[in-house]
């Protein structure tokens, strides 16, 4: 089965550059998903197709991809996107998602 | 407005039943490919099955877990999706949440989750 890796946490100051990096082997054959999740709140999608983003979402969010590695960069990160972001991806019928990173901006 | 509304969660005790909904609006269900996932607490995604759409056959797949014990069905009058869940186990703890796959756009969407607490 497929695995997703991720960094545990990532810290950055209000302003910086936060990078989520997300790998597995499933990556170099299926696109890359990224949502965010704050506390009691539904899962939102920010990144979809490795580096596509849906309407509403800012353009600080942006996705990479690099063989079997995606990264989620958000550029000037705001206080308010301090919250857990997943990678996913569809493998085997399946979903597979990563261990989530828990993003503190502060 | 896509809006993806579980219920049905609670406290059951192991070997029980529940059976949880995903009321959909801003969209047609019949149409759509579902999934159920969930995260149990402290822990990682998990996805737990899927139903296709009706012009793609209309077909269910389990994760291991729960293939036989779980089953993934929807209402289309009522626009929602179902979760049977028969012979609960303690690991079956968890938030339940459903998600919209939209195949034309490729964009995902995922209600607010419904928590299903397994124990005696």
């Amino acid at each position: 089965s497929y695995e997703l890796t991720q960094p545990s946490s990532v810290s950055v100051s209000p302003g910086q550059t936060a990078r989520i990096t997300c790998s597995g082997d499933v990556l170099a054959k299926k696109y890359a998903r990224w949502f965010q999740q704050k506390p009691g709140q539904a899962p939102v999608l920010v990144i979809y197709k490795d580096s596509e983003r849906p309407s509403g979402i800012p353009e600080r969010f942006s996705g990479s991809s690099s063989g079997t590695t995606v990264t989620l960069t958000i550029s000037g990160a705001q206080v308010e996107d301090e919250a857990d972001y997943y990678c996913y991806s569809a493998a085997d019928n399946n979903l597979v998602f990563g261990g989530g990173t828990k993003l503190t901006v502060l | 407005e896509v809006q993806l509304v579980e219920s049905g969660g609670g406290l059951v005790k192991p070997g029980g039943s529940l059976r949880l909904s995903c009321a959909a609006s801003g969209f047609t269900l019949s149409n759509a490919w579902m999934s159920w996932v969930r995260q149990a607490p402290g822990k990682g995604l998990e996805w737990v099955g899927r139903i296709k759409s009706k012009t793609d056959g209309g077909t269910t797949d389990y994760a291991a877990p729960v293939k036989g014990r779980f089953t993934i069905s929807r209402d289309d009058s009522k626009n929602t999706l179902y979760l049977q869940m028969n012979s609960l186990k303690t690991e079956d703890t968890a938030v339940y949440y459903c998600r919209w796959y939209d195949t034309s756009s490729a964009i995902d969407y995922w209600g607010q989750g419904t928590l299903v607490t397994v124990s005696s």
